[in-house]
């Protein structure tokens, strides 16, 4: 395991219904990177936190947006649900942008969302 | 524009060898990397390539052409443990994976 945990793991939503997704980091690590995977395809990076704000962005609309707390766990939010945000939600933390040094990531388990 | 691909499913025997190649074209590029996903997972570190060349560890090994945009994971002495999605990953300012390669360990 490797420390990240998310919140909720599955949940299901309505379209034009707004959601809030949650994670923890590893102890240590200050950055947050959001990721959505579709069944079948490799994650889509949306954004990553450092240091409590933004620093980078993957091609996602405005209606997703995130926060980064002092704590460095993050949240993901996302507006007006459409069926197409039917997906696997990762969190990925780590030791500095992009994966820092290492350049390794640590996810957690995912938050499956379903759109009806 | 960022383009990374596999092929989308791979068969192989329990003892044999595999190799999953990757093709990537980015804007930059600062690291290869393959991560691990057993399905319903989430992905797991396995390698990392900065330079031209063989990186081994364990039953995997990985290596790296970045003149040709190329990479690939060899997996050694199959288990079936090994039966998961392999995906590939370049590292910029930021990551972008691949569609990972959904790979079946046969007895």
């Amino acid at each position: 395991e490797t420390g990240v945990t998310q919140s909720p793991t599955h949940l299901i939503k309505t379209r034009g219904q707004q959601v809030t997704l949650r994670c923890s980091s590893q102890s240590g690590h200050n950055t947050v990177s959001w990721y959505q995977q579709a069944l079948g395809q490799g994650p889509q990076f949306i954004f990553q936190y450092y240091r409590e704000e933004e620093n980078g962005r993957g091609n996602f609309p405005p209606r997703f947006s995130g926060l980064q707390f002092p704590n460095y766990s993050s949240e993901l939010n996302v507006n007006a649900l459409e069926l197409d945000d039917s997906a696997l939600y990762l969190c990925a933390s780590s030791w500095g942008l992009a994966g820092g040094n290492t350049g390794e990531l640590f996810f957690g388990e995912g938050s499956r969302l379903t759109v009806l | 524009g960022q383009n990374i691909d596999q092929p989308t499913e791979m068969t192989a025997t329990e003892g044999a060898i595999v190799q999953i190649n990757c093709t990537y074209q980015t804007s930059g590029f600062n690291g290869l990397f393959w991560y691990q996903q057993h399905a319903g997972e989430a992905p797991t570190f396995l390698s990392y390539n900065v330079l031209d060349g063989l990186e081994e560890k364990g039953r995997f090994s990985s290596f790296l052409s970045r003149s040709k945009g190329y990479s690939y994971l060899l997996l050694k002495e199959l288990q079936m443990k090994d039966s998961a999605s392999y995906l590939c990953a370049v590292r910029d300012q930021n990551f972008v994976f691949g569609p990972g390669t959904r790979l079946s360990v046969l007895p």
